[in-house]
């Protein structure tokens, strides 16, 4: 079975400065991951995703991640954070072989960027 | 291109009462995708429709969970007789095909409240 922790509830940080989530996932078969943001009322928008090859992977809004395959991990940084960017933040992975399109689920970040 | 739309946008219920909630994917979207978010809790898999058919619904809480995807279009998720616990946000998501590293494109989620 597969199940993802992210380590932080809430993030306070102050606008412009840098943010890390962190994400660790568990599985014993080859998963893609992902990370979604979701704006107030608004659905789930993808920010990135790793599926192989080079372990830190670009996304929108100027965010990236960085795969680690030691220590299962899939942490998310911006290195100047923005008020908008104020959200909840989901980690996600899936497996890579079988016939489901089944996500699962950190249990979300909410970022909070102070002025 | 018109995103994921979810109806309603909310609904409040009595314990015992039926609900149908509505998804209309993408257009051209074969993969459509039933989450839940219980309050404080991780958002989770209910099922996979691929056109009309249940590719995997190992999600569904118990036999009071209705989804049917009929023509392969919209679709809707009745919750017979509700309890309690039901409450939450129910995402819907859709996307193109069912290869596992792509994008799915989520709605608003409706949001259920049992009282």
């Amino acid at each position: 079975a597969q199940s993802v922790t992210q380590l932080d509830s809430q993030v306070p940080v102050f606008e412009e400065a840098p943010v890390e989530l962190r994400c660790n996932y568990s599985s014993s078969v080859s998963v893609y991951l992902f990370w979604y943001v979701q704006y107030p009322n608004q659905g789930l928008q993808l920010l990135l995703k790793y599926l192989s090859g080079s372990t830190l992977v670009k996304g929108i809004n100027g965010f990236e991640a960085e795969f680690n395959k030691s220590q299962t991990s899939f942490h998310l940084r911006k290195p100047s954070v923005h008020i908008s960017d104020t959200a909840e933040y989901f980690c996600a992975v899936i497996k890579v072989s079988g016939n489901t399109g089944k996500l699962i689920f950190g249990q979300g970040t909410t970022l909070q960027v102070k002025p | 291109e018109a995103g994921v739309t979810q109806f309603p946008s909310h609904s409040v219920i009595e314990k015992g009462q039926t609900v149908t909630l509505r998804c209309d994917p993408i257009s051209g979207h074969d993969n459509l995708y039933w989450y839940r978010r219980v309050m404080g809790k991780e958002i989770k898999f209910l099922l996979h429709f691929v056109k009309e058919s249940k590719q995997d619904e190992s999600g569904m809480p118990n036999n009071r969970f209705l989804a049917e995807r009929t023509g392969g279009t919209y679709s809707t998720l009745k919750v017979q007789p509700a309890e309690l616990e039901d409450s939450g946000v129910y995402f819907c998501a859709s996307s193109r095909d069912g290869r596992r590293h792509n994008e799915q494109f989520f709605g608003p989620g409706t949001r259920l409240t049992v009282l």
